[in-house]
This record gives structure tokens, C-alpha cells and sequence, in this order.
């Protein structure tokens, strides 16, 4: 049974239009993460919530925002995408410092 | 900065054959290592992982890595592979932490594919 959630699998916005990426989590932990993975690359971490408590990481643009309404959802928004931003997104959970992180299976994002 | 290189980018095998995977990191300090695995179409999942002790670690489905500090290496093996063991291999080093989190720096991964 999946434990960490990612809806919708597949994403299609267009140039600019703002869009809006959901993980959710049975597992009940402290800490969420967004990664984005483009074609070949590594999975980048974006930024992470400790419970409430948002982490940016220094190069994140300012394009991409998070919410975490509650410990099981976390929202990836990303205000205008760009041609640059189709990717895949990774959520990913753990309950924190030398625990191992659960990821979902992505959402593919294009950009038209 | 933190960085993980896997050697290898793709990597092609018959049924039987041994595997070892490369991975190196830099980071002078204390680290803890993973090895991921992303089978087609499903998530990231963890096949191993190294904290501390024996540097010799084994994981799920006949899979071990070896840990050698002096050459931060992280390799990963197993004797005879399967065709099921077709996937995608990320290495991943876990070196800096916040007071309650940790960070996972990636490496860009190897393909396998294995051959019946």
C-alpha cells in the first residue's frame, strides 16, 4: 500500500499558468520534502517542512512555494512555469535526522 | 560542497552476470550513505543503507555495498543479477543536517538493464 501519495501522476499546464502538485502520507511523519528531477539529473531538494517549520533551500527560485495545511498533506505550487521547469517532482517523507526518506512515485510536469 | 558521483551512467548485463556500481562522495566529515532504487514506473525506494560499523552492508534482494572511508567510496554490488533487477540506481550521501533534518545529496544515477 502506498505510503506517500502524489496526485496527479501526470501534469500538463501552460506557460505561466500557475499550477498546484499534492503529496499526502499515512506514515505520520514530522518532516516533507519536495525534489525536483529533471531528465538525467539528480533529484534536487526544493525545500522541506519540519512540521510547520519551512526550510527553503538558497537556490530554490522564488517561482515554487510549499504549503503543509496539516502533517498528512503538503502542496507544491509553482506560480508561473516556465519551459524550464517541466520535470519530475518527488515527495518525500522521514521523521527527521538519521531517518531514512519514503518518496512517491513523482508527478511528470510539462509545460506547454 | 557536498557532491556524489556515480561512474557509470548505464549499464548493460546478462542474467547471471555480477554487477558493481560505482559511487564516490566529498564530504571530510561524518556521513551516512544510501543506495536507492526506482524500479519502471514506481518510487524511489531504499535498497541499503550505511550509518555506522560494519562497512559491509547488506540490503534487500541479494544487494550489498561496501563503505570505504579512505577512498569515499560507496559501491554497490551483487554476485548474478537478475532480469527483475532492471532499473535505475541513485547513490545518495546525507551529509548535512539542520537541528531536526536531514539532506539527501543525489547522484545522477545508472540505468541497468539486464538481459534474460
Amino acid at each position: 500500500d502506498a505510503m506517500v501519495i502524489q496526485n496527479p501522476r501526470y501534469q500538463v499546464t501552460q506557460f505561466g499558468k500557475p499550477v498546484t502538485l499534492s503529496c499526502s502520507q499515512t506514515l505520520n511523519h514530522n518532516v516533507m520534502y519536495w525534489y525536483q528531477q529533471k531528465s538525467s539529473q539528480a533529484p534536487k531538494l526544493l525545500f522541506h517542512y519540519y512540521d510547520k517549520d519551512f526550510n527553503n533551500e538558497a537556490d530554490t527560485p522564488d517561482n515554487f512555494q510549499s504549503r503543509r495545511p496539516n502533517t498528512s498533506f503538503c502542496f507544491l505550487d509553482i506560480r508561473s512555469p516556465g519551459l524550464g521547469d517541466a520535470a519530475m517532482y518527488l515527495c518525500a517523507t522521514s521523521n527527521g535526522v538519521s531517518d531514512i526518506q519514503y518518496f512517491g512515485a513523482g508527478t511528470r510536469l510539462s509545460v506547454l | 560542497a557536498q557532491s556524489v558521483s556515480q561512474h557509470n551512467h548505464h549499464v548493460i548485463l546478462s542474467e547471471a552476470a555480477s554487477l558493481e556500481l560505482g559511487c564516490n562522495y566529498s564530504y571530510g566529515g561524518t556521513v551516512n550513505l544510501f543506495w536507492y532504487v526506482q524500479y519502471p514506473g514506481q518510487h524511489l525506494q531504499l535498497l541499503l543503507k550505511y550509518f555506522s560499523g560494519d562497512p559491509l552492508v547488506k540490503g534487500i534482494k541479494g544487494f550489498e555495498a561496501e563503505f570505504i572511508k579512505s577512498k569515499f567510496s560507496f559501491n554497490l554490488r551483487k554476485p548474478s543479477v537478475q532480469w527483475s533487477d532492471t532499473a535505475e540506481y541513485f547513490c545518495a550521501v546525507n551529509a548535512e543536517r539542520s537541528y531536526n533534518t536531514d539532506k539527501l545529496i543525489f547522484g545522477t544515477g545508472t540505468r541497468l538493464q539486464v538481459f534474460p
